[in-house]
């Protein structure tokens, strides 16, 4: 049981280029969010999903689309990367009781 | 919520004294306030949380309050040790997902 998983751990990307981050569980959960989380700013939410086919943006959804094809992954992508998206990307799961379980993060460096 | 404040950014407590981190909301409608810890490199996890039909909670060296008329909820550790230094988080409950504060450095001093 490994809970919510993430992939990749860290990259580096340069300006302009593309890249998805997965999101992984096997915890059953309906509902699915990224945030992501800067330097004294606490985690904004970027997007999130109340069910498998179904996304919907939060707080900070510029430059990021998402997609859920199946109810165990939540795919986030970038499709051309800047230095403003620097950061620490979280995935997190619930099911619907408010409560959320986050997987251990991805660091991403835009250079 | 729609914006949750928090203070203070950081706390610097000496090993065995009281902490208290508070934040305000401003969403009415929000009936869900947890608490995160973060340890360096780490992910947030829950340490405790509390719901809007009641005023306080606790678990052991940790409990939280909660004051709808006044829109504000703390977090209260007690008897600190080193292994609670870390960043804490309020969050309350938005339309959408979980609103999270800007978060407190605790620092324990041995």
């Amino acid at each position: 049981n490994a809970g919510v998983t993430q992939t990749p751990k860290f990259r580096v990307l340069k300006t302009g280029q593309s890249m998805t981050l997965l999101c992984a569980q096997d915890m059953n959960h309906e509902y699915m969010y990224w945030y992501r989380q800067d330097p004294g700013m606490g985690l904004r939410l970027i997007h999130y999903s109340v069910g498998e086919g179904t996304t919907a943006k939060g707080e900070v959804p510029d430059g990021y689309n998402v997609s859920r094809l199946k109810k165990q992954n939540f795919l986030l992508g970038l499709e051309s990367a800047a230095p403003s998206q620097t950061s620490v990307y979280f995935c997190a799961t619930g099911d619907g009781s408010y409560e959320q379980y986050f997987g251990p993060g991805t660091r991403l460096t835009v250079t | 919520g729609e914006n949750v404040e928090q203070h203070p950014s950081t706390l610097s407590v000496q090993e065995g004294d009281s902490a208290v981190i508070k934040c305000t909301y401003s969403d009415s409608a929000s009936n869900y306030f947890p608490w995160y810890k973060q340890e360096l490199g780490k992910r947030p996890q829950l340490i405790i949380d509390i719901r809007s039909n009641v005023g306080e909670k606790k678990d052991q060296r940790i409990a939280v309050t909660l004051n709808k008329t006044a829109k504000h909820f703390s977090l209260h550790i007690t008897e600190t040790q080193p292994e609670d230094s870390a960043v804490y988080f309020c969050a309350d409950t938005g339309r959408r997902a979980l609103t999270f504060g800007s978060g407190t450095r605790l620092q324990v001093q041995p």
